[in-house]
Parts: C-alpha cells; sequence; structure tokens
C-alpha cells in the first residue's frame, strides 16, 4: 500500500532563518507530487507540483522553492523565512493513471515564523 | 475570478442528518471534491463527482448539479467523530484544483 511521510510535523524558526521540509512517498512510482500552503480560515493554497523528477511548476510567487531529487522525494525549501510563510503546509500525491486523481496528503508541518 | 464558496461553521446533533453547501464559479468543470480534514491533520478524500446526480458511500453522500453550480455534501447519523472541517474542490479546465476554504461541522450531544 501506499504511504506518504512529511516531516517535521511542527517548526518555529525566527525570521530570516533557512527552511527545508521533507515528503517521500512509498508504494507508487512516478507519482504527480505537491505542496500546499494552508492559512486559517482559507482554502487550500497550491505553491509547487512536480510530474516526474527535476520538474517542478510553481503556482504562486514568493520566497519558498521546491526540489525534486528523487522520484518519490519532495523538498521544500526557502533562503530565508518571512513572517508570512507561517502556516499548515501540507505535502501530498495523486496517481495519474486514476482518471479521478484524488489527493493523498502528508500528516502536514505547523510553522511559526517569530 | 474563480470562486468556491461553503458556510464557515455549521452545527448539528449527534444522529441527526446535515447537508453542506458548496457553490462554485470556475473557468470549466472536470469535477468536485469532498475532503474531511480533522483538526490539526491532514486532509483525507470523502467523494468525487463529475456528473450530475448522487452519490452514495455509506453515511456519506455527495450531490451534484453542474448548471447550478452547485454540490452538497450529506451527512447521516451523525457521530461525534464526524466534527472537522470539510472541503469543496472543483477541477478546473486546466485541471487545477481550486479549494473552498471549509466548513467547520460542531456535533453536538
Amino acid at each position: 500500500s501506499q504511504t506518504i511521510h512529511q516531516w517535521p510535523a511542527t517548526l518555529v524558526q525566527p525570521v530570516g532563518s533557512p527552511l527545508s521540509l521533507e515528503c517521500t512517498v512509498e508504494g507508487t512510482s512516478n507519482p504527480n507530487l505537491y505542496w500546499y500552503r494552508q492559512a486559517a480560515g482559507r482554502g487550500l493554497q497550491l505553491l509547487f507540483y512536480s510530474v516526474g523528477i527535476g520538474q517542478i511548476s510553481s503556482e504562486v510567487p514568493q520566497n519558498l522553492s521546491a526540489s525534486r531529487p528523487q522520484d518519490r522525494q519532495f523538498i521544500l525549501s526557502s533562503k530565508k523565512l518571512l513572517l508570512s510563510d507561517s502556516g499548515f503546509y501540507l505535502c501530498a500525491w495523486s496517481d495519474r493513471v486514476w482518471d479521478t486523481e484524488k489527493l493523498f496528503f502528508g500528516s502536514g508541518t505547523q510553522l511559526s515564523v517569530l | 475570478g474563480q470562486n468556491i464558496d461553503q458556510p464557515t461553521e455549521m452545527t448539528a446533533t449527534e444522529g441527526a442528518i446535515v447537508q453542506i453547501n458548496c457553490t462554485y464559479q470556475t473557468s470549466g468543470f472536470n469535477g468536485l471534491f469532498w475532503y474531511q480534514q480533522h483538526a490539526g491533520e491532514a486532509p483525507t478524500f470523502l467523494s468525487y463527482n463529475v456528473l450530475d446526480g448522487l452519490e452514495e458511500k455509506g453515511r456519506f453522500s455527495s450531490f451534484l448539479s453542474r448548471s447550478k453550480g452547485y454540490s452538497y455534501l450529506l451527512l447521516k447519523e451523525l457521530q461525534m467523530k464526524d466534527s472537522a472541517s470539510y472541503l469543496c474542490a472543483v477541477k478546473d479546465s486546466n485541471y487545477q484544483l481550486i479549494w473552498g476554504a471549509g466548513t467547520k461541522l460542531i456535533i453536538k450531544p
């Protein structure tokens, strides 16, 4: 069966510090991978998605970046965090074989930038 | 612009039935999803509608009317564990998911 791991679960970082969130998927190959951010009272915001190794599409211009060094690994990074980067970050994957392409989410990272 | 509207919060009684509505205005339509999200946790898939009508899955049902840009999620025999946020999302003509802000459902004994 497929599983998705995301870490860390909670992170408190000072403004201006770097960020690295990691996500790995097991039990499937060549998945679509996504990074979302969820702010309180707002819908999920797609940050990045990837259809293959090294292929990253950015949906929102910001100081975040993403990388996919391996087929089932997706990393969200920042060189200098801003206060506005605080939020709940979710990694997700979908299987392109399925017509519905429903998303399977990781457990999320609550990021607080102080 | 693209927009998904859901009520912010609803309250219902254990054992009762509740209907959570979702209206959407998107550039094209390629399916509507409902997800459940417990506080502090990740969303989990509940249902998918691409054709008009009712999809039933146990205590949960989802309805779609494409001509009205409208869907609802019906929860029957409510249990305390159903207390969660329910997210409506629509896949547009570019197959991008547009998400509503979610409806927080509070179940009272």
